[in-house]
């Protein structure tokens, strides 16, 4: 069954150093996605990406994220100068037509952890 | 900015019985709307979702019940296995948004 990949499962990162974060989406996928869910609290949507482009944004998302699609397969987070406040689980997700009309298939997460 | 609220935290259920878990929502643009299941250390596995248009959705044990007067969804798992012992989030959608925006989800246990 196809499933998105992350990788590294666990990031530690010392403040002010840069993080990329990775994500293979499923392969016939058009829209990907970034989520983040903060220890015991609910997951928040980050960023959606289509067609070679951010189509939506939360607050969350300021200057200091970026993301990429490098190539045709791989999909990328990138946090230019991490904060302690950044330390939560990432989540890479996709799907075949946008989030209002059919289900997200979601990764396994990356633990990212600013000390 | 709560749009999307679960307000039971957890619920505890034998198995062999039904387990029904409560979302409630606020945003009158959302019309699409989804359960997943999350286990500790992984990523959420989407479960079942509905449109608008419907009040109800079935797949095997799972249901979901759409109130949209009410603003209200449930999810009904008949009969609860230990293997539903989950968080359950639910997640909703408005049309043409590129975004899911989810409850703080219910740690489902169930019992033997």
């Amino acid at each position: 069954e196809p499933e998105v990949t992350q990788t590294p499962s666990h990031q530690v990162t010392q403040m002010g150093q840069e993080v990329i974060l990775r994500c293979v989406p499923i392969s016939n996928h058009l829209y990907f996605y970034w989520y983040r869910q903060i220890l015991g609290q609910k997951v928040e949507f980050l960023v959606s990406f289509y067609n070679n482009e951010i189509s939506e944004k939360s607050e969350i998302f300021d200057d200091q994220f970026s993301v990429e699609r490098p190539d045709g397969s791989n999909f990328t987070l990138k946090i230019r100068s991490t904060k302690l406040e950044d330390s939560a689980m990432y989540f890479c997700a996709s799907s075949d037509q946008g989030a209002g009309f059919t289900e997200a298939f979601f990764g396994q997460g990356t633990r990212l952890t600013v000390v | 900015d709560q749009q999307v609220k679960q307000n039971s935290p957890s619920l505890s259920v034998q198995e062999g019985r039904i387990s029904i878990l409560n979302c409630d929502y606020t945003n009158s643009m959302f019309d699409y709307f989804l359960w997943y299941k999350k286990y500790p250390a992984e990523g959420p596995t989407f479960l079942i979702s509905i449109s608008s248009i419907k009040d109800k959705n079935e797949d095997g044990r799972f249901t979901v019940f759409l109130n949209k007067s009410a603003k209200h969804l449930s999810l009904h798992i008949v009969p609860s296995q230990p293997g539903d012992s989950a968080v359950y989030f639910c997640a909703a959608s408005a049309w043409g948004a590129q975004k899911l925006v989810f409850g703080q989800g219910t740690r489902l246990t169930i019992n033997p």
